[in-house]
């Protein structure tokens, strides 16, 4: 079935990086588009990035642009994200979520990054 | 990318019918049809429920409906059951290969 799998949250101090990953399966990944969009706790979601099927167009949200980086590797049906110069205010659940139109129409269920000293 | 604006929380009885509003401004929920909603149950991840303002996804019960006028959209549950306790959030382009979301709405059935 359709699925996405995110991984690679956990624990990092103010100024730290990680790298989350998005494993996709079920479906031809190289023909979606995709998003990261974050959820800080109690609050809202936020859109975070997103990457076209060719990786040639990127964007990022105001909040995040310069310090997070979205690839994929379409041979590996795996989205990443790259965080640096992590600030608390990034704490958040980062779900991936695969794109049609300009819809968010099948999501991860997430993986929680906090960054605290 | 300011965010979009929706009500903290709606309630109503069962059978009776609930509207959401979404408001935006005239660079994204005004100018394009692509206004998308999504539920979403504590501790799960976001499911879509109706995008391009009014279509429904495959299996999403028809009491789901969505509308727009100007920079507001709307959704509205008719005929609210128990199982559609949860929280509501609205989602629209804007531009360029950005998005915005709105801070979402609790829905409690009574």
């Amino acid at each position: 079935q359709v699925q996405l799998v995110e991984s690679g949250g956990d624990l990092v101090k103010p100024g730290g990086s990680l790298r989350l990953s998005c494993a996709a399966s079920g479906f031809t990944f190289s023909h979606h588009f995709m998003n990261w969009v974050r959820q800080a706790p109690g609050k809202g979601l936020e859109w975070v990035s997103y990457i076209n099927t060719g990786s040639t167009i990127t964007n990022y949200a105001d909040s995040v642009r310069g310090r997070f980086t979205t690839s994929r590797d379409n041979t590996k049906n795996t989205l990443y994200l790259q965080l640096n110069s992590l600030r608390a205010e990034d704490t958040a659940v980062y779900f991936c979520a695969r794109g049609v139109g300009w819809t968010f129409e099948i999501w991860g269920q997430g993986t929680l990054v906090s960054v605290s000293s | 990318q300011s965010a979009l604006t929706q009500p903290r929380s709606v309630s109503g009885s069962p059978g009776q019918s609930v509207t959401i509003s979404c408001t935006g401004s005239s660079n994204d929920v005004g100018y394009y049809d692509y206004v998308s909603w999504y539920q979403q149950f504590p501790g799960k991840a976001p499911k879509l429920i109706l995008y391009d303002v009014s279509k429904r996804p495959s299996g999403v019960p028809d009491r789901f409906s969505g509308s727009k006028s100007g920079n507001t959209a709307s959704l509205t549950i008719s005929g609210l059951q128990a199982e559609d306790e949860a929280d509501y959030h609205c989602c629209s382009y804007a531009g360029s290969y950005s998005f915005v979301f709105a801070s979402g709405t609790r829905v409690t059935v009574l």
